[in-house]
């Protein structure tokens, strides 16, 4: 699976937008571009994923460039309870030979602030 | 629908007592995960089970053992625990092929 990086933190204004980057210069034909977060003391939780169209669902965006090394996760109304590590994750989805193991790195800790 | 549920939430552990952790999950899922997280560190994978009665290792499985005799639950075993297995362990589940997994609330696990 190829690596990620991500800025260790970033701070954001309470009602702005969130724009989290997130590079993945190795990335392969096959792997999608996945977010996760995680909020103090609580299990990781699914955001979004994409392969190489931008996605949007209920909580967020995700903007994938047209070369797909890199890519940014939008939360467009950001409230104090988004604070949270949000990682950035590349990954190998279905086929018989995935195990479905994510591997999370440092990710981004966004503090968003009143 | 609970989800995926662990118990339990904390515990405190001598070094070379033994424990198992369980997990449950409602939703049908093929695949269960655990994880261990240890301080300003991300998640390591411990070990996996790809359907019931299978399991797997992951990045970091010493010390560990694990079973998955029914579908719905996957159990993590500590047999002599050490200071070193001090950690959050988390539990996983995703449906076979499936993209998101779905996590549990965590186990604080201290090894004195």
């Amino acid at each position: 699976d190829a690596k990620t990086t991500q800025p260790p933190s970033m701070d954001c204004a309470e009602g702005r937008a969130a724009n989290l980057p997130c590079n993945h210069s190795t990335i392969s034909g096959n792997e999608y571009v996945y977010w996760y977060r995680q909020i103090h003391s609580q299990g990781p939780q699914y955001i979004i994923h994409g392969l190489k169209n931008n996605e949007t669902n209920e909580m967020a965006s995700l903007i994938i460039t047209e070369d797909r090394k890199s890519s940014t996760l939008i939360l467009p109304h950001a409230t104090l309870r988004d604070t949270a590590v949000y990682y950035c994750i590349v990954r190998v989805a279905g086929g018989s030979s995935n195990t479905g193991k994510l591997i999370f790195g440092q990710g981004t800790t966004l503090q968003v602030k009143p | 629908n609970a989800g995926v549920t662990q118990t339990p939430k904390f515990r405190v552990l001598k070094t070379g007592q033994s424990m198992t952790l369980l997990c449950a999950q409602d939703m049908n899922h093929e695949y269960m995960y655990w994880y261990r997280q240890d301080p300003g560190m991300g998640l390591r994978l411990i070990h996996y089970s790809v359907g019931e009665g299978t399991t797997a290792k992951g990045e970091v499985p010493d010390g560990y053992n694990v079973s998955r005799l029914k579908k719905q639950n996957f159990l993590l075993g500590l047999e002599s625990a050490a200071p070193s297995q001090t950690s959050v362990y988390f539990c996983a589940s995703s449906p076979a092929w499936g993209n998101e997994q779905y996590f549990g609330p965590g186990t604080r696990l201290t090894v004195t």
